[in-house]
């Protein structure tokens, strides 16, 4: 079973579309994650989702929001999608975040990716 | 802004050398740092988590190195293969806070 799953692998839409990204984790993970890969290939925070706390990259435009319907699931929504917004998105979850104070696993697993193409 | 580095950006070895690249982070507020593989078109992996000053981790062919003092971290590959060809991040994790990714060492092993 995959542990980090994203749906869909690839998503080419149109500007100004509202579109999400979904994923979930069958870990058990009390942290989810996602990151947008950029022009560089860098890996770039966007949110991050621990116990109903939420923690935002203040870079991350307003239009891009997370929601959490449980602790496996962490989806990424985007309104009015622009040209400037594809890239490969990727998801992950940890046991634990820094400094939480439990000896769970740091490892973070990522998701598959998705590639959003805004046309 | 914490910056996390890593150097050199690429790196191309002959197959059946031994090499290695730094990671550069904080020396402050230390809570642990890992290291990655990512191969193109799949996802990271996590290689090792590292934690205490000192640390040094092996999994086969890779070990790794952690200096928290200094802030400095090296990744070791003995007698490089093929298919060690990959993307290497490191990602320097704060205490409380998130993960901060290094922008990769991307290793090509010539055969």
């Amino acid at each position: 079973d995959t542990a980090v799953s994203q749906t869909p692998k690839y998503l080419v839409t149109q500007m100004g579309n509202d579109k999400s990204i979904k994923c979930e984790q069958n870990l058990g993970h009390d942290t989810m994650y996602w990151y947008k890969q950029d022009s560089k290939k860098f890996l770039k925070i966007m949110f991050s989702y621990n116990n109903k706390e939420l923690i935002i990259n203040e870079t991350v435009p307003n239009r891009f929001s997370p929601k959490s319907p449980d602790k496996a699931h962490l989806n990424l929504h985007i309104n009015s999608l622009e040209l400037g917004d594809s890239a490969v998105y990727f998801c992950a979850s940890s046991q634990d975040t820094g400094g939480m104070g439990r000896m769970g696993s740091l490892e973070a697993f990522f998701g598959q990716g998705t590639r959003l193409t805004v046309v | 802004i914490l910056n996390v580095e890593q150097s050199p950006q690429s790196l191309h070895v002959q197959e059946g050398d031994s090499t290695n690249f730094t990671c550069s982070f904080p020396s402050s507020n230390f809570y642990a740092l890992h290291w990655y593989r990512w191969e193109t078109a799949k996802s990271p992996e996590a290689l090792f988590v590292m934690t205490l000053n000192g640390d040094e981790k092996k999994k086969g062919r890779i070990s790794a190195t952690l200096n928290t003092k200094e802030g400095y971290s090296y990744l070791y590959i003995k007698g490089s293969q093929p298919e060690d060809s990959a993307t290497y991040l490191c990602a320097f994790m704060g205490y409380g806070q998130n993960f901060v990714f290094g922008p990769g060492t991307r290793l090509s092993v010539l055969p």
